[in-house]
């Protein structure tokens, strides 16, 4: 159990709608990150929030934007759905949160499995 | 840029047998890395690390080598359970964004 919770853990949606998912950090950590599992693949880091301010970015689209809130929720959005978004979808928290520094104590969701029709 | 690959699975064995999962990296610098174990319907958990060149990260019976010289960080147990059926994945700690970039992930599968 790492205090990470998640939902929805399943969604479906079609092509072109926007999506929400929702993360619940571990209480006390100020930075949460998302991250992108495609099947059968690593999951891929898509963002970093320390602090309810966006400070580390992979290789995703504007479309794929978060927010992160006093109370240790955050928020991943999507949108204009495509079919390759999905995928599941992985919330990690930590209390590291200077970008750079050695991430390396990351406690994960579940994850969100999302499916784009 | 950096870089995670490891070995393709599936890997199937039989409880007690010996687990070699290999994995070695492309990086700038040295970073920190990782083992992580996805098991079925949860998130991923850490299960070793390793911050430097030599270090052995060990947990559960697993362990793994910091080996500079070859890049690599590859995965061993001497006698699995059949409850060490999962998904490993390795991980270094880089990247521009200071974030964990994974390998695609060995699914291993152990039987009675």
């Amino acid at each position: 159990e790492t205090g990470v919770t998640q939902s929805p853990t399943h969604l479906i949606k079609t092509r072109g709608q926007q999506v929400t998912l929702r993360c619940s950090s571990q209480s006390g950590h100020n930075t949460v990150s998302w991250y992108q599992q495609a099947l059968g693949q690593g999951p891929q880091f898509i963002f970093q929030y320390y602090r309810e301010e966006e400070n580390g970015r992979g290789n995703f689209p504007p479309r794929f934007s978060g927010l992160q809130f006093p109370n240790y929720s955050s928020e991943l959005n999507v949108n204009a759905l495509e079919l390759d978004d999905s995928a599941l979808y992985l919330c990690a928290s930590s209390d590291l949160s200077i970008l750079g520094a050695a991430n390396e104590k990351l406690f994960f969701g579940s994850g969100t499995q999302l499916s784009v029709l | 840029g950096d870089s995670v690959t490891q070995m393709e699975g599936p890997v199937t064995l039989s409880e007690e047998a010996f687990l070699t999962i290999n994995c070695t990296y492309t990086a700038t610098g040295y970073p920190s890395l990782f083992w992580y174990v996805q098991y079925p319907g949860e998130g991923l958990q850490l299960l070793l690390k390793a911050t430097k060149a030599d270090d052995k990260g060990s947990n559960k019976g697993f362990e793994a080598t910091y080996r500079k010289e070859t890049t690599s960080f590859h995965l061993e147990k001497g006698s699995v359970q059949v409850s060490d059926s999962a998904v490993y994945f390795c991980a270094l700690h880089g990247g521009s964004q200071g974030n964990l970039i994974f390998g695609k992930g060995t699914k291993l599968s152990v039987k009675p």
